[in-house]
C-alpha cells in the first residue's frame, strides 16, 4: 500500500473549519484513500473514504487532487470533541469477502480549542 | 452501522499468567479479523490477521507463540497474551471488515501487566 505523509500536530478554533492535509505521492490507481480518526484511548473511527471523486458525508468533507497525489479532510465546523489522532490511509479496496490489512501511519494530532 | 464489542476494556494481570481478550462482530460476519496493538504516543501496529477457520497470520516480529490468535466462528476472534511480562502492557484494538461500512475498530483493551 502507498505510503502517507501527515504534518505531526494542527491546532483549529472551535467553529472553524479544519483542514488536515494528507499527501500520498505514490497511490496506485486502484487505491482508495481512507480517513479514520481515534480520540484518546479509544478504538478509531472511521471517517470517510475516496477514490478519485470528492466525497461528503454527515462527518467530514474529503478532497482528493485530479492527479490523486494528495487529499484534504475537511471538518466544516470543529467542536472540542473532534480533538483526535487522524489518519490518512490509502490501500486497494478488493472488495469481496477477502479484506487486506490497514496500516497505519503516525497521523496527525489536531487540537481543537475554544 | 456495523459494530464490533471488545472485551474486558482494561484487565490487570499478574506477571507470567495468561489473558484473554475478545472481539466480536455484533451484527454482521466477519470472516477476518485484525488484531493491534498500540504503546503509548505511537500508532497502531498491526499484529496479525485473523482468519475463521484457519490459522492467523502474524506480522514479522509478533511471536506466534505468546499471542495466540483463535477466530472460531464468523462473530467471535480471541486474543490470548501467554505468559505476560510487563513489556506486554499495552493497549490492544481489533478489528473486522463489513462490506457496507469498511473497517470496524473495537474499544480497546488496556493491559497492564504487574
Amino acid at each position: 500500500d502507498a505510503k502517507t505523509t501527515q504534518p505531526t500536530s494542527m491546532d483549529c478554533a472551535e467553529g472553524r473549519a479544519a483542514n488536515l492535509p494528507c499527501n500520498h505521492s505514490t497511490i496506485s490507481g486502484n487505491e482508495y484513500v481512507y480517513w479514520y480518526r481515534q480520540i484518546h484511548s479509544q478504538g478509531p473511527q472511521y471517517i470517510i473514504h475516496g477514490l478519485k471523486n470528492n466525497e461528503t458525508n454527515e462527518m467530514a468533507s474529503l478532497i482528493i487532487t485530479e492527479d490523486r497525489k494528495s487529499s484534504t479532510l475537511i471538518l466544516p465546523h470543529a467542536t472540542l470533541r473532534d480533538t483526535a489522532v487522524y489518519y490518512c490511509i490509502v490501500r486497494v479496496d478488493t472488495g469481496g469477502t477477502s479484506y487486506g490489512k490497514l496500516t497505519f501511519g503516525q497521523g496527525t494530532i489536531l487540537t481543537v480549542h475554544p | 452501522g456495523a459494530v464490533v464489542s471488545q472485551h474486558p476494556s482494561w484487565v490487570i494481570c499478574k506477571s507470567g499468567t495468561s489473558v484473554k481478550i475478545e472481539c466480536r462482530s455484533l451484527d454482521f460476519q466477519a470472516t477476518t479479523m485484525f488484531w493491534y496493538r498500540q504503546f503509548p504516543k505511537q500508532s497502531l501496529m498491526l499484529m496479525a490477521t485473523s482468519n475463521e477457520g484457519s490459522k492467523a497470520t502474524y506480522e514479522q516480529g509478533v511471536e506466534k507463540d505468546k499471542f495466540l490468535i483463535n477466530h472460531a466462528s464468523l462473530t467471535l476472534s480471541t486474543l490470548t497474551v501467554t505468559s505476560a511480562h510487563p513489556e506486554d502492557s499495552s493497549f490492544y484494538i481489533c478489528s473486522a471488515r463489513e462490506r457496507a461500512y469498511g473497517y470496524t475498530f473495537g474499544s480497546g483493551t488496556r493491559l497492564t501487566v504487574v
